[in-house]
């Protein structure tokens, strides 16, 4: 089946640095990715559409400067947190369509929990 | 804008036993998708099951089943025979049917426990 690999599965950073998660699909190509953020005992909230060769479409109240999404290939999506705080601290899923699962159907990838110390 | 609701934060069910959960959603599209989610502990989403809206058949997977009630813009989920590993968060979602991807809007989520 298809499969989305997401890395690092745990990150613990100081304030102030930034932290690069992959998302990348393993055995499909993905022209659009998805980014989400979930905070604990809550739903996800979707950040952005990360378009494979242009630039990501960011939801309202996400800081486009502050989550920077490059989606280079058709099988990977980065997303960076800049000058992470303690705040940024969550657990992100990325998220891509395979086709062969059926049209419209996402595949998610195992998360990413980002610890800002 | 569409939006999905759950109105049931927590359930818990005896093993075997069947169980529902509610999902309700508002939109002004025609085609669209409604889907269940489920994230056990692991928080790996898994998808459970997939309705189209212009089927007015209802979806079933094995022991998951939904009622789909267009009208009423209403998307249930009965888990029959529950199991333990059934325990996990369901999360309802909408997604417009387009050639391309298309974004998930999900629900608040509704935590299930299954006990022994």
């Amino acid at each position: 089946g298809a499969v989305v690999s997401q890395h690092p599965s745990r990150v613990i950073c100081k304030s102030g640095t930034s932290v690069k998660i992959e998302c990348r699909s393993l055995d499909f190509q993905a022209t659009t990715m998805f980014w989400y953020r979930q905070f604990p005992k809550q739903s996800l909230m979707l950040m952005a559409t990360s378009n494979e060769g242009s630039k990501a479409t960011y939801e309202q109240g996400v800081e486009k400067d502050k989550f920077l999404i490059n989606h280079a290939s058709l099988t990977l999506s980065t997303l960076t947190v800049t000058s992470a705080h303690p705040e940024d601290s969550s657990f992100y899923i990325c998220s891509a369509e395979n086709r062969a699962s059926g049209a419209n159907v996402l595949t998610f990838g195992a998360g990413s929990r980002l610890t800002v110390l | 804008a569409q939006t999905v609701t759950q109105s049931q934060p927590e359930m818990s069910v005896q093993e075997a036993e069947t169980v529902t959960l509610s999902c309700t959603y508002d939109t002004s599209e025609s085609n669209y998708y409604l889907f269940w989610y489920k994230q056990p502990p692991s928080r790996q989403m898994i998808l459970v099951i997939r309705q189209e809206a212009y089927k007015q058949q209802n979806a079933t997977e094995n022991r998951f089943s939904v009622n789909f009630q267009k009208a009423a813009k209403s998307f249930s989920l009965k888990i029959s025979d529950s199991q333990l590993g059934d325990t996990a968060m369901y999360f309802c979602a909408f997604m417009k049917r387009s050639q391309g991807a298309q974004k998930l809007v999900f629900g608040q989520g509704t935590r299930l426990t299954i006990n022994p």
